[in-house]
């Protein structure tokens, strides 16, 4: 079955230091494109970085030079690393399989909570 | 933040039929495929439409989708209790080089 779980989710602090773990069954990340995408909390969706087959990542300028997108194709596993994190980093972060013109399987989101 | 823009909400009576609009520019929806979602609160978005006009194997056809130039819409007929719920268009903007997602449209059906 096709499916994604994302971990890594809890609270830090305003300048602190987060990674999301997406892991993926069913299918090959390093095969496909993914992405993040986040909702703050009473907000709409908003797409956060993606990471194509071939290494290619592209970032929402809300987090250029902050977040960082790898993978790792042994465990099978997306990953976000999230630095200098800011109060409206608060969101519900989802992993997803990235089709190119569609998003195809969504996690359940991992909640991440910026406040001191 | 949002790069296309759709209402903040719509309305209708059991069985009526529902538009929602998603206005863009040529970068994105004007130059790419449109999708749309659904997201029930709490819960992960589900693909509605994809390539503009085509539904994933289970949703109904009820459900129907539509893009000219710029701008896209998403039609709900025979609309039912469950249909309330947050509906998001998005599509792949060329000049940003990202997705982008539609401000959402909260449907209640009356």
């Amino acid at each position: 079955e096709v499916q994604v779980t994302e971990t890594g989710g809890g609270v830090v602090q305003p300048g602190g230091s987060l990674r999301l773990t997406c892991g993926a069954s069913g299918f090959s990340v390093s095969s496909n494109y993914m992405s993040w995408v986040r909702q703050a909390p009473g907000k709409g969706l908003e797409w956060v970085s993606i990471i194509h087959s071939v290494g290619r990542t592209f970032y929402a300028e809300s987090v250029k030079g902050r977040f960082t997108i790898s993978r790792d194709s042994a465990k099978n596993q997306l990953y976000l690393q999230m630095n200098d994190l800011r109060a409206d980093d608060t969101a519900v972060y989802y992993c997803a399989r990235d089709l190119g013109d569609f998003f195809d399987q969504w996690g359940h989101g991992a909640l991440v909570t910026v406040s001191s | 933040q949002s790069v296309l823009t759709q209402p903040p909400s719509a309305s209708g009576t059991p069985g009526q039929r529902v538009t929602i609009s998603c206005s863009g520019s040529g970068s994105n929806i004007g130059s790419s495929y449109v999708y749309w979602y659904r997201q029930l609160p709490g819960t992960a978005p589900k693909l509605l439409i994809y390539r503009n006009n085509q539904r994933p194997s289970g949703v109904p056809d009820r459900f129907s989708g539509s893009k000219s130039g710029t701008s896209a819409s998403l039609a709900i007929s025979g609309l039912r209790s469950e249909d309330e719920a947050d509906y998001y268009c998005g599509a792949w903007d060329a000049g940003l080089s990202g997705h982008v997602f539609g401000t959402g449209t909260k449907v209640t059906v009356l």
